[in-house]
Parts: structure tokens; sequence; C-alpha cells
């Protein structure tokens, strides 16, 4: 059965820090995986998905890389601000399924400090 | 485009008692899920389609029935509402593109907010 793991649970960091989020899942067949931002009593935004056969994805000051041999994923945020404080949910769509769904982490809930 | 949209924002219910999450998504997704989010944890699959007329039970189905008599449409029901199913409730979408069996990135709605007392 796919778990993922998120560690740490809560980070807090001063702005301007560049920081790194980690998502580790314990089958290596998947069919991508997609990192999501939630933020209090909200939905989930989805911020990058990377498919199976890509090595990162890059969107403005996030870059999300993925080792799928070693069932490892990392979310890098560059030079920090206060409105990237949120809770960030890493989730992975298996591979062989016919469904599709997500199976998610438990999230990091990110603080950043003016 | 709406996206995905789910009503009501909250709600309270007392034990015993029945109701219907609503979901809609303005984008002709084939896929729509339902997931429930306990505090502190990540999102479990509760029911899901990958069609109009076509659904399955997820990780977490019980006490919990689904239908999708529509693309844009994905209601979810609870029964004899039980204190555990006090969660927070979300709705998602996607497209699964020609060809390919998995859908792509999934769209989620701001969810529903549910505590039964």
């Amino acid at each position: 059965k796919q778990e993922v793991t998120q560690i740490p649970a809560a980070l807090s960091v001063p702005e301007g820090e560049n920081l790194v989020l980690n998502c580790s899942f314990t089958d290596s067949a998947i069919y991508n995986l997609q990192w999501f931002r939630q933020d209090p009593g909200k939905g989930l935004t989805s911020l990058l998905l990377i498919q199976s056969s890509q090595r990162e994805q890059t969107s403005g000051r996030l870059n999300a890389s993925l080792d799928k041999s070693s069932g490892r994923s990392t979310l890098y945020i560059a030079a920090s601000q206060p409105g990237d404080s949120a809770t960030y949910l890493c989730a992975v769509s298996q591979d062989g399924g016919s469904q599709g769904n997500l199976i998610f982490g438990k999230g990091t809930k990110l603080s950043v400090k003016p | 485009n709406a996206g995905v949209t789910q009503t009501p924002k909250f709600r309270i219910l007392k034990i015993g008692q029945s109701m219907t999450l609503q979901c809609t998504q303005d984008m002709n997704h084939n896929y729509m899920y339902w997931y429930r989010q306990d505090p502190g944890m990540g999102l479990k699959l509760i029911y899901y389609s990958v069609g109009a007329g076509i659904t399955d039970k997820g990780e977490v189905p019980n006490g919990y029935n689904v239908s999708r008599s529509t693309t844009e449409d994905f209601p979810l029901r609870l029964e004899l509402a039980a204190p555990s199913q006090t969660s927070v409730y979300f709705c998602a979408s996607s497209y699964s593109i020609g060809g390919r069996v998995l859908p792509e990135e999934q769209y989620f709605g701001p969810g529903t907010r549910l505590t039964v007392t």
C-alpha cells in the first residue's frame, strides 16, 4: 500500500530564506506527483505537477524535483515571503490504476516570519 | 470558468440526520472525486467517478453514497450522520486526455466543513 510521508511537519523561517520541503513515498510505481498549497480554511491549490518521466518542474520561485527510484520529492522555495505561509501537501497518483486518485501526505505547515 | 464549486461551505448536523453535499464543475472533466480531510491529516478518498453513470468506492466509503447523473455534478450523500464524519470534505475533478487511462492534474473545490454533534 502506498504511503506518503512529509518531513518536517512544521517549519518556521525568517523572510528571505531559501527552504526545502521533503516528501517520500513507499511505492515507486507512480504516474505523477503533485505539490499543493492549502491556506487555512481554504481548498487546495495545485502548485506543480511532475510526471513520473520528469526530474523537475519550476514555477517562479518554486522548484520541485522527483527521484522516482528512491521514492523522494523536494519542493524548493526561493527567497521566502510571509505570503508563502501555508500548509504544503504532497500527493502521488499511482501507476497501473484506473481511477487516478491521489494519495496524500499529512503536509508541512510553513510559517515565514517578516 | 468557476472551476469546482461546493455547497454548503459549513454545516452542523445532529447525529442520525442526513444531508447531501453538492459539487459541480464546469470544465467538462470526466473524472470526479470526493475526499475527506481530518485535522492534521492528509486527504483520503471516499468515492470517485470516471464518467456519468459510473461510480466506485475509494479508501473510506462507509456511511456515504454518491451518484453521477451528469458530467457536471457529483453529489455526496451522508445517511445517518455520525460524529466520526466530522471533517472537511473536498470535491475534485480532472480530465483524462485521449488514449491515457489516468487523469492529469486535479482541481479542487473550496471544501465543506461538516460538524456532527
